[in-house]
Order: structure tokens, then sequence, then C-alpha cells
């Protein structure tokens, strides 16, 4: 059962656009959310988050929405450059001690950013 | 180190023997992740290491996997009589206390012939 999915293997878009990549959860226990970028022979690396408690993050050209009623997050890239391909995963926790601070992935998207 | 790092970074070996993948977690980070990446799939947990508790075993896929962490550092993955569906890339990740971002290594990819 993937409690976590992107429903999007892969997203082709222009220099200069924006790239939208979607997430979808199942657990309404998760209450923190993040978007890892992994370029190949590489390990993910961490590149924005947001909690629960709120409906947008932003950081420079990335900015993260949170729908919770529709357990739904999307990653909004603008714009987008080609350094910017890669894999993008989504990854969801509960903030709990209990929980550990396990991360739940999605899938990924692959981005390709054509010049 | 300045960052996570794994070894080997590649690792091809017959279906049936024994392997051994190592972490080398940032100096200081009390919680380790093993993560495994299929051809194709998102991460898959595996198991989790935080400070001198017993460890969280919950996602490691067989007994023929185990893992050990000594001395609160340098931690080892075993996988026992290898079969092919064992193939991904193992990845290790390490975070200090109280933070949530997990800083991860390169992995080192395993393929079973």
């Amino acid at each position: 059962d993937q409690q976590v999915k992107q429903n999007s293997p892969s997203l082709s878009v222009q220099e200069g656009r924006i790239s939208i990549l979607n997430c979808d959860y199942t657990n309404s226990m998760f209450d923190y959310f993040l978007w890892y970028k992994k370029y190949p022979a590489e390990g993910p690396t961490f590149l924005i988050s947001i909690s629960s408690i709120k409906d947008k993050n932003e950081d420079g050209r990335f900015t993260v929405f949170l729908n919770k009623s529709a357990k739904h997050l999307s990653l909004h890239i603008v714009p987008s450059q080609p350094g910017d391909s890669a894999v993008y995963f989504c990854a969801a926790s509960q903030r709990i001690k209990a929980a550990g601070n396990k991360l739940t992935f999605g899938g990924g998207t692959r981005v390709l950013v054509k010049p | 180190g300045a960052g996570v790092s794994q070894s080997p970074s590649n690792k091809v070996t017959e279906k049936g023997k024994d392997v051994e993948l190592r972490c080398d977690p940032i100096s200081g980070h009390t919680a380790l992740y093993w993560y495994r990446q299929s051809l194709g799939q998102g991460l898959e947990f595996l198991i989790y290491f935080q400070g001198n508790s017993a460890p969280d075993k919950s996602g490691l896929p067989s007994d023929r996997f185990s893992a050990e962490r000594t001395g609160g550092s340098v931690s080892t993955l075993t996988i026992q009589r290898t079969q092919q569906e064992d193939s991904a890339v193992y990845l290790c990740a390490s975070r200090p206390t109280g933070n949530y971002g997990y800083t991860f290594g390169s992995g080192t990819r395993l393929t079973v012939v």
C-alpha cells in the first residue's frame, strides 16, 4: 500500500517556464512534508519542506503548496533551469518521537528542462 | 568527513553470496537510516538507528537482511544469500537530534547476477 504517490513519472518543460510536480498521500497522520532532488549516481538532497500547519512555503525559485483536505502537495519551480533536470521525490513523516522521523517516499518524478 | 560516506559505490555479486555494505555517517549525527531504491521505484525504508535505542527494523524485507551500528557511528548492512531481487541502490542517511532533514550518502549500487 503506497502511502505517498507521485502519479507523473516524468515531466518535460521549457527553460524559463514553470515546473509543477504533484504528490498525493493517504496517511492523515503525516504532518511534515519534504521534497528531495536526486541527480544520477548521487544521493537525494533536501530541497524544501512544509509543516502541516502551513499551506505554502517558499524558498527562492521553489514553492511547496499543501492542501491538507485533499491530502495533496505540489512543488512549483519558477523559472525552470536546465540544472533543475533531476528526479524529484516527495516525502512525508509524522513528527512524533515514536515514528523516528522515518520518511515515506513517493516513486519520484523525472524532470527534464529543455534549453 | 563532511558528508555521509558509503562503500563500496558499486558491488556485483553472485546469487547466493553474502554482501556487506558500509555507511559512515556525519560525525555527531545521532540518527542513521538505510533505504533502498529498486529500478524505477521510490525509496523504501529498511532500518533506523537512534542513539543507543533498539533499532527499528520494521522495513527489512526478510531475515536475510540485518544491520548493525557500532559505537553509535559506522553502520553495516548485511545481506545473506543474495537474490536477484535484492539488486538495488542502497542509500544511507543520517541526521542530528531534533532536525528533520536527512543527509544522504551517494549509495551503493548492488547487482546480483
